[in-house]
């Protein structure tokens, strides 16, 4: 079945330093990708999404792409704020397999001043 | 912007009671959803609702679990008879087309079963 495999959290930076979480995946088809934000006491956000291999992502300064080579979606940005602490899902959806989106474990970051 | 409100945001409820956990989507969307969090492990789907039916559910959707649109802006989560390991985050969701274009989450209701 379908699955996705974020890097071990938590995850504490400094204001201004670059950001990656990595995101795998394992699916049967051609998905979907997703990365939902979780800011304090609100629901899961749509951060930004990709459909198709080498599609970019984009959104507020955090881009992924789309590899279908070795089955990744990492989440980057190059300089992160205090606002950007939160917890990051990374999702896939395969149509194939009717609606529902398969979660990863959720990285939680913490930006220092 | 257009919200997904759930309500109420933190319930309790006595092992063996039934809850209702209620949601009022986009007004224009078509699909409705359900997936919970149990305290520190994945988001998992529950079920999806499209049409007046259930179009999806999980393996963890049992029969103590039961959804419904009772009028044209609420959707509801019932536990018949709730268990311990049913404290969780739940969180609603809904969309106006298919997956792809992803979803709007509500902000969640924390469902403590003591």
């Amino acid at each position: 079945g379908n699955s996705v495999t974020q890097m071990e959290g938590p995850v504490t930076l400094s204001e201004e330093a670059f950001l990656t979480i990595n995101c795998t995946y394992t699916a049967t088809g051609y998905p979907s990708l997703f990365w939902y934000v979780q800011y304090p006491g609100e629901g899961l956000q749509l951060l930004l999404k990709a459909t198709k291999a080498d599609d970019k992502g984009s959104n507020k300064g955090f881009e992924a792409t789309y590899r279908k080579e070795t089955t990744s979606f990492h989440l980057e940005k190059g300089s992160v704020q205090v606002s950007d602490s939160a917890v990051y899902f990374c999702a896939l959806n395969e149509e194939t397999s009717g609606s529902r989106l398969t979660f990863g474990e959720g990285t939680q970051l913490t930006v220092n001043p | 912007e257009p919200e997904v409100t759930q309500t109420p945001s933190h319930q309790v409820t006595q092992m063996g009671q039934e809850v209702i956990l209620r949601c009022v989507p986009i007004s224009n969307h078509l699909y409705f959803y359900w997936y919970r969090q149990i305290l520190g492990q994945k988001v998992e789907f529950l079920v999806s609702f499209y049409n007046n039916e259930i179009s999806e559910k999980s393996e963890i959707f049992d029969d103590q679990f039961s959804v419904e649109r009772p009028d044209g802006s609420n959707f509801t989560l019932k536990i018949r008879s709730t268990k311990l390991e049913d404290s969780a985050m739940y969180f609603c969701a809904s969309s106006a087309r298919r997956t792809s274009y992803g979803y709007t989450f509500g902000s969640g209701t924390r469902l403590t079963v003591v």
